[in-house]
């Protein structure tokens, strides 16, 4: 099965830098790389997404880059604001069919912290 | 748009209790249901993928006759849990996929926190 793997677990940085979280996947048959926000005892929230067909895809702020050949995927946040502070989580889904198909593998998340 | 409803928000009940948890997608139709667990500070663990009319399929590791699933509308499923003890505390999610199949993105409700006493 896919295999998720998320670093850092936890980066604190400074009102106004970048946060960078990284992601590498293990099955060559994922195609579909979702962000998630969670603060504190709420939901997530898919906060952006790419597909194995793009390399990037940029919303204000926050960016995603996809390497397929090196099964890495990266979350870039720049500008950061304190209310950026919350557990992102990176996520692959699988493309094939049957028991199993199309299921998301959640990375263990990072807790990022902006310091004002 | 994309809005899942998670309903209770807060169970505190006595071992056990058997506790019901409803998930609705309110805007959209969902074919695929997810439900998942989420201890403290960690990940979100898939205990099962519902599919409308069908039986859910089950990960590795989880009691599907103490997490019983029910998907029998195409905006409604329900976890629940049977005889709860302790050890059943913990965060419960559910997600939806909408019509689109795999390519779907999938929502989350805001979950629902089970302690059992």
């Amino acid at each position: 099965g896919e295999n998720v793997e998320q670093h850092p677990s936890t980066l604190s940085v400074q009102e106004g830098d970048s946060a960078v979280i990284k992601c590498t996947y293990s099955d060559s048959a994922s195609n579909y790389f979702p962000w998630y926000k969670q603060e504190l005892g709420k939901r997530p929230q898919l906060i952006i997404d790419i597909r194995s067909n793009v390399g990037e895809k940029k919303d204000q702020r926050i960016a995603v880059t996809l390497n397929k050949t090196a099964k890495h995927f990266s979350l870039h946040i720049t500008e950061t604001q304190p209310e950026d502070s919350a557990v992102y989580f990176c996520a692959a889904r699988n493309s094939y069919s049957g028991a199993g198909s199309y299921q998301l593998t959640f990375g263990k998340g990072t807790k990022l912290s902006v310091i004002p | 748009g994309a809005v899942v409803s998670q309903h209770p928000s807060r169970v505190i009940c006595k071992s056990g209790t058997s506790v019901k948890i409803e998930c609705r997608s309110l805007d959209f139709q969902a074919t695929t249901m997810f439900w998942y667990r989420q201890f403290p500070k960690k990940s979100l663990m898939l205990m099962a993928t519902s599919n409308e009319g069908s039986k859910a399929t089950y990960e590795q590791g989880v009691e599907k006759d103490k997490f019983l699933i029910n998907h029998a509308s195409l905006t409604l499923s329900t976890l629940t849990v049977t005889s709860a003890h302790p050890e059943d505390s913990s965060f419960y999610i559910c997600s939806a996929r909408g019509l689109g199949g795999g390519d779907a993105p999938q929502h989350f409700g805001d979950g629902t926190r089970l302690s059992i006493l």
